[in-house]
């Protein structure tokens, strides 16, 4: 059974760095093919991908926030980190992650309950 | 980058009726690249349909997913009322990777 858990502070300040983890279980990302992606929804808004990695550590951002994000993995702690640099009110959003089976599978299939990050001073 | 526009918007519809939403990329996308995804109030999506016509585990079969090219829909042939929530549909790329649909609300009538 694959499930996945955001975790991090509710409330970060403008310009602040934002440290999010993903923690799964159900799977491991030493196995070929597998990957971790992040996905935000600011309230009342649509869906919008942050980042990807891969059991490789092969990493993908967002072209439009690049800049600012961060991916990492940590195959010992069955964890993902996403870190976003210089926070502003509009990165107000429930921040999810989710996963992605095989290399060659083109959809997220497990996501995790989602965490609502806060950004204001 | 290819953009996705649903539509309609907002969807009211009665539990038993049939409904259709609709994705249209700018692009061509090809149909192995393309999910659906049902997301209920306060909950996290649902993937539905991967490869624009398979349904995912679990999925009932009163969902399907049809369209090749740049346009693709959804159907849902008789409403329940589990079924009122928003749908997204995601197309998979090179950069973004993951591009996603503003979504249908369907609502009920």
């Amino acid at each position: 059974q694959i499930t996945l858990k955001e975790s991090g502070p509710t409330l970060v300040k403008p310009t602040q760095t934002l440290t999010l983890t993903c923690t799964f279980s159900g799977f491991s990302l030493s196995t070929s093919g597998v990957g971790v992606g992040w996905i935000r929804q600011p309230p009342g808004k649509a869906l919008e991908w942050l980042a990807l990695i891969y059991w490789s550590d092969d990493k993908h951002y967002s072209p439009s926030l690049r800049s600012r994000l961060t991916i990492t993995m940590d195959t010992s702690k069955n964890q993902v980190v996403l870190t976003m640099t210089n926070m502003d009110p509009v990165d107000t959003a429930t921040y999810y992650c989710a996963h992605k089976r095989r290399f060659n599978d083109f959809y997220l299939d497990y996501w995790g309950q989602g965490t609502l990050v806060t950004v204001s001073s | 980058e290819s953009v996705l526009t649903q539509s309609p918007g907002t969807l009211s519809l009665s539990p038993g009726e049939r409904a259709t939403l609709s994705c249209r990329a700018s692009q061509s996308v090809s149909s192995s690249y393309l999910a659906w995804y049902q997301q209920r109030p306060g909950q996290a999506p649902r993937l539905l349909i991967y490869g624009a016509s398979s349904r995912a585990t679990g999925i009932p079969d009163r969902f399907s997913g049809s369209g090749s090219g740049t346009d693709f829909t959804l159907t849902i042939s008789r409403l329940e009322p589990e079924d009122f929530a928003v749908y997204y549909c995601q197309q998979y790329g090179s950069s973004p990777v993951y591009t996603f649909g503003q979504g249908t609300k369907l609502e009920i009538k």
